[in-house]
């Protein structure tokens, strides 16, 4: 079955330090995104992908970048790890069509950050 | 994106409907309404989805007013797994894709 990972589960990590959330979907999706977690804040958008090649920038994007080099991955780094960082992050894919409906994203498991 | 605006907190009694309320006063005419829940830290699940006209599936209802700037997602019977954040997300069907998430509202079922 068609399905959305991430990689790894939980991290720990120490400030300052480079890292690499993974993030990979066999559904063929155009779409990835990239959420965090936290308390009082609900998710919150990071970086965003329609297609190969192209990122943009969410509503918290500092301190975060991610490349899509292929259709199924969109690893998320960050460059510099803070303890502000630490956090649940979240990996979601949606289909895009030319019919204008609304694609529905679907979510990972999550990986849990901490930053120390 | 309109924003949304949800209850923090309801109870609902296991085997009875529960109804949790949206309010997206700001919606326009091609944005959908987008229903999730979040079990535990899981990644969210979606739910259910409509435009204007009610929407039914295995999981859950959803109705929305004639003006749009309401919707009600409806459990017929709530089970204790039912238990979750539920959020309520409202976004445009052309170009832009992201979802903005608001806090949700925590459904307790109650034994």
């Amino acid at each position: 079955d068609a399905e959305i990972t991430q990689s790894p589960r939980h991290k720990i990590t120490e400030t300052g330090r480079q890292v690499t959330l993974a993030c990979h979907q066999t559904w063929n999706h155009n779409n990835m995104f990239w959420y965090r977690q936290d308390l009082g804040h609900g998710l919150r958008l990071i970086h965003y992908s329609y297609g190969v090649h192209d990122t943009n920038k969410g509503e918290v994007s500092d301190g975060y970048s991610v490349s899509r080099s292929n259709t199924e991955d969109l690893p998320l780094t960050l460059e510099s790890a803070a303890s502000s960082q630490t956090s649940v992050y979240f990996c979601a894919s949606s289909e895009s069509s030319a019919s204008g409906r609304g694609e529905t994203q679907y979510f990972g498991p999550g990986t849990r950050l901490l930053v120390l | 994106d309109a924003k949304t605006t949800q209850p923090t907190s309801m109870d609902c009694a296991e085997g009875r409907a529960a109804n949790l309320p949206c309010n997206h006063s700001t919606i326009s005419g091609n944005e959908y309404v987008y229903w999730y829940r979040q079990i535990h830290s899981q990644g969210p699940q979606y739910i259910i989805h409509g435009l204007k006209n009610n929407e039914t599936n295995e999981m859950a209802s959803l109705i929305i007013t004639e003006d749009r700037k309401s919707s009600t997602l409806i459990l017929p019977h709530a089970t204790l797994r039912d238990t979750a954040v539920y959020y309520c997300i409202v976004r445009a069907a052309y170009g832009t894709y992201k979802y903005i998430f608001g806090t949700g509202t925590r459904l307790k079922v109650l034994a």
